[in-house]
């Protein structure tokens, strides 16, 4: 079975500052790892993912991940937050039977201060 | 301009009523799920179709049923089994040679009173 830890429920930033959003996985199999957003009251987004090609992977709106197979981390940061970043961030790894069946972390909401 | 459809946004159900949510995607995508979202407990697959006429139960298919008569359609019925079906629920869809990308729709919010 696959999973994913999410740290941290809620992070606090402020406008400008390093965003950094931690995701560790547990995989029998060499994994792939996805980062979504969620705005309120609204589905999924892709950010990023990472399907074994370059370890540092960047996505939309400036975020980048980096994939850390000897601390089975997949953390997600942004050099400088936005107030448009305030949303939730899911991490999801991929299941057994493959892509198909994503197992999604419990989320971190990240909120932004000016 | 493609994507998927759900309705409907919000939705109130009296308890033991049955109530469907729709879903349609016209992205020619293969693959439909529906998940339940929680406040804390992240998403969780309730059942996913990875073509028409055949479906499979996710991790809390209990209280829930769906059918797939049409490659655009996945839709879900939330019955009167299902102990706890105040959530959020999301479709979403994924193509044939699938990279782990789900498009999902914009959510039904369902609140049992």
């Amino acid at each position: 079975a696959q999973s994913v830890t999410q740290l941290g429920s809620h992070v606090s930033v402020s406008e400008g500052a390093l965003v950094l959003l931690r995701c560790n996985y547990s995989s029998s199999v060499p994994p792939y790892l996805f980062w979504y957003v969620q705005y309120p009251n609204q589905g999924l987004q892709l950010l990023l993912k990472y399907t074994s090609a370059a370890t540092l992977v960047k996505g939309i709106n400036g975020f980048e991940a980096e994939f850390k197979k000897s601390e089975t981390s997949f953390h997600l940061t942004k050099p400088s937050a936005h107030m448009s970043d305030a949303a939730e961030y899911f991490c999801a790894v991929s299941g057994d039977t493959g892509f198909q069946k994503l197992v999604f972390g419990t989320g971190t909401r990240l909120l932004v201060s000016p | 301009d493609g994507g998927i459809t759900q309705s409907p946004k919000y939705l109130f159900r009296k308890e033991g009523q049955n109530v469907t949510l729709s879903c349609e995607q016209n992205l020619n995508h293969d693959a439909m799920y529906w998940y339940r979202q929680d406040p804390g407990q992240g998403l969780r697959l309730i059942y996913y179709s990875q073509i028409v006429n055949d479906f499979q139960k996710g991790d809390i298919a209990e209280g829930y049923s769906v059918s797939r008569e049409k490659k655009e359609s996945f839709p879900l019925t939330v019955t009167s089994a299902q102990k706890n079906p105040t959530a959020f629920y999301l479709c979403a869809s994924s193509g044939l040679k699938n990279t782990g990308e789900l498009f999902f729709g914009e959510g039904s919010r369902l609140t049992v009173l």
